[in-house]
């Protein structure tokens, strides 16, 4: 059964900071990673995904990671801004048999002070 | 374009009630997943409805059912309500269900609190 953890649960930095935010999971045959940002009591929003056969992949300030062999993932954040404050999920999809199905975190609070 | 919809945002039943929440996918979306979000659970898989058909469950009571018109819209239901049913309810969409870098949106959610 795949689980899915992250770690810290919850940071802490000032503004102007660059960050790491840390997932790992126990079945490495995922097809895509997902990363997702969640304010409070709202639904989430898509970040980044990053496909099995894939590296990384970069939006705006944002840059996802994955070793799919060690079972990890990171979020870089650079420059944080308050406004950067949510919760970050990750999540995963294993193969095509699981159709949609996402695996999620119990996600990372992050609250970046100005 | 248009993002994924839920309705209603907001839901107050009480114990024993049943529940109906909505879930309109993005336009051209043929996939939709439902989840549930506690505090102490986190996000929890439902179930998952492509062209009208149940792919996947997760390890839900038979109390919580769905379904999936032809419009792709779909609609969950959530019979003899339990306090512990007190949750945010999150739909995902996709174009297909289980594919290579297939990106999945998620509708604001539909917070359910049961008296």
């Amino acid at each position: 059964k795949q689980e899915v953890t992250q770690i810290p649960a919850a940071l802490s930095v000032p503004e102007g900071e660059n960050l790491v935010l840390n997932c790992s999971f126990t079945d490495s045959a995922i097809y895509n990673l997902q990363w997702f940002r969640q304010d409070p009591g709202k639904g989430l929003t898509s970040l980044l995904l990053i496909q099995s056969s894939q590296r990384e992949q970069t939006s705006g300030r944002l840059n996802a990671s994955l070793d799919k062999s060690s079972g990890r993932s990171t979020l870089y954040i650079a420059a944080s801004q308050p406004g950067d404050s949510a919760t970050y999920l990750c999540a995963v999809q294993m193969g095509e048999t699981s159709g949609s199905r996402l695996t999620f975190g119990e996600g990372t609070q992050l609250t970046v002070n100005p | 374009k248009a993002g994924v919809t839920q309705t209603p945002r907001y839901l107050i039943k009480t114990r024993g009630q049943q529940v109906t929440l909505s879930c309109s996918p993005i336009s051209g979306h043929r996939s939709v997943s439902w989840y549930q979000q506690t505090p102490g659970q986190g996000l929890q898989f439902l179930f998952e409805y492509f062209s009208e058909t149940q792919r996947n469950k997760g390890n839900f009571p038979g109390r919580f059912s769905g379904r999936q018109f032809s419009n792709s819209r779909s609609e969950m239901n959530v019979s003899t309500l339990e306090l512990g049913d007190s949750a945010l309810y999150l739909c995902a969409s996709s174009k297909y269900p289980g594919r290579l870098g297939e990106t999945q949106y998620f509708g604001p959610g539909t917070r359910l609190l049961v008296l």
